[in-house]
């Protein structure tokens, strides 16, 4: 049972540079998030989903976008990178009843040169 | 506006003592405060979780004390060992999950 997987798990980009974060669970979890972490600043949430086909936004979507065609995927999107996005990002999924807990991957270090 | 406030920033504790975490929330809806530990490179764990109907809960070690009138939540890690040295997170959740700032634990031998 892999969980949640984030590829990939380092990437250096240039300002201006696109690219997509993924992120797969095989848990058949109707909710699944990217949060992203900075130095004491904790986790905060950027996007999440409750379903395929439903996004909403978190607390710093600005800069990044997310869609979800199917339950197990759920990518994010850098449209043009900048520099205060370097950051590390994780992908977490859980099921929809109440109490349930969350599942995170290993984490993306992203860096924007 | 950050919904859910954790205190202290780090921690020292010596190996054996007792390490207490706080936390406050602000909306009310909340039904689910989880605690997540996290070692360096890698993603947060679940350790212990609690619901608002339960003022406390208690697995080996870890306990959660739970004051729903007064919106905080408190994790007391009992016998600390060097182990326990982490990156400790508070959240809370109704469909999406907020997580506090974190609280960098060391336990000293």
């Amino acid at each position: 049972n892999a969980g949640v997987t984030q590829t990939p798990k380092f990437q250096v980009l240039k300002t201006g540079q696109s690219m997509t974060l993924q992120c797969a669970q095989d848990m058949n979890h109707e909710y699944m998030s990217w949060y992203r972490q900075d130095p004491g600043m904790g986790l905060r949430l950027i996007h999440y989903s409750v379903g395929a086909g439903i996004t909403d936004q978190g607390e710093v979507p600005n800069g990044y976008n997310v869609s979800r065609s199917t339950t197990e995927d759920f990518p994010l999107r850098l449209l043009s990178a900048a520099p205060s996005q370097t950051s590390v990002y994780f992908c977490a999924s859980r099921a929809e009843r109440q109490g349930a807990p969350a599942f995170f991957g290993q984490g993306t270090r992203l860096t924007v040169v | 506006q950050q919904q859910v406030k954790q205190s202290p920033q780090s921690l020292i504790v010596q190996k054996g003592g007792i390490s207490i975490i706080n936390c406050a929330y602000e909306n009310t809806a909340f039904d689910y405060f989880p605690w997540y530990q996290q070692f360096p490179g890698k993603g947060p764990a679940l350790l212990i979780a609690i619901r608002p109907d339960v003022s406390e809960k208690k697995e080996g070690r870890f306990t959660i004390s739970f004051n729903k009138s007064a919106k905080q939540f408190s994790l007391h890690i009992m016998d600390s060992q060097p182990g326990d040295s982490a990156t400790y997170f508070c959240a809370a959740s109704i469909n999406d999950m907020r997580f506090g700032a974190g609280t960098r634990l060391t336990v000293k031998p």
